[in-house]
């Protein structure tokens, strides 16, 4: 079974600065997708960032990277010049097998201070 | 090209009725996802249909049962409510559902059981 866990659930950042969002993962397969995504207030998610696990260059998305490692199963989400609109619910999600299913974390409550 | 609909956007039943929500998929998308969202359990995969079949379940009772049409809409359906059954109902909709592909979600389907 494919688990994903997010430990903090709430984070606080200052408007302009970096924050760090953490994943670990666990699943037994050797081919799988790893997403982040955001669900603003409004509720409609939308997706971050996404990382292949084959591949060993971490993604990035404008303001969004990820720090990838493999080995110790984690996939943690580093936001830059953070801005209030980021203000969001994130969550850490896998995919694994031929399908499609998402399996997620609790979810971690981002707040920006101005 | 517009995105994923559900309706209704908010529902109140009692206890024992059964409700249908509704999920139309982005255009030309022929893979559509159900999610339960609640603040205990976060989010959980319900089952995900592709081409009016039902591909992947998850584990949830046999009182959750959806179906797929021929134009990619989806329904979802509760019989026997009950109350732990509030939550939010999330669809997402993918090219063919295949690993990889992006998820787009609707904006969800609010469930209050009474």
């Amino acid at each position: 079974a494919q688990t994903v866990t997010q430990s903090q659930p709430e984070m606080s950042v200052q408007e302009a600065e970096t924050v760090t969002l953490s994943c670990t993962y666990d699943t037994s397969e050797s081919d799988y997708y790893l997403f982040w995504y955001k669900q603003p207030p409004s509720r409609q998610m939308i997706l971050v960032i996404r990382q292949e696990a084959y591949k060993q260059q971490n993604a990035t998305e404008n303001r969004f990277s990820v720090n990838f490692q493999k080995a110790a199963k984690s996939f943690s989400l580093k936001i830059s010049d953070s801005q209030l609109g980021d203000a969001a619910m994130y969550f850490c999600a896998s995919q694994t097998g031929a399908n499609s299913k998402l399996t997620f974390g609790k979810g971690i409550t981002l707040s920006v201070r101005p | 090209k517009a995105g994923v609909t559900q309706t209704p956007r908010y529902l109140i039943k009692t206890r024992g009725q059964q409700v249908t929500l509704s999920c139309s998929p982005i255009s030309g998308h022929r893979s559509v996802s159900w999610y339960q969202q609640t603040p205990g359990q976060g989010l959980q995969f319900l089952f995900e249909y592709f081409s009016e079949t039902q591909r992947n379940k998850g584990n949830f009772p046999g009182r959750f049962s959806g179906r797929q049409f021929s134009n990619s809409r989806s329904e979802m359906n509760v019989s026997t409510l009950e109350l732990g059954d509030s939550a939010l109902y999330l669809c997402a909709s993918s090219l063919s559902g295949v690993r990889g592909n992006e998820q787009f979600f609707g904006p969800g389907t609010r469930l209050t059981v009474l």
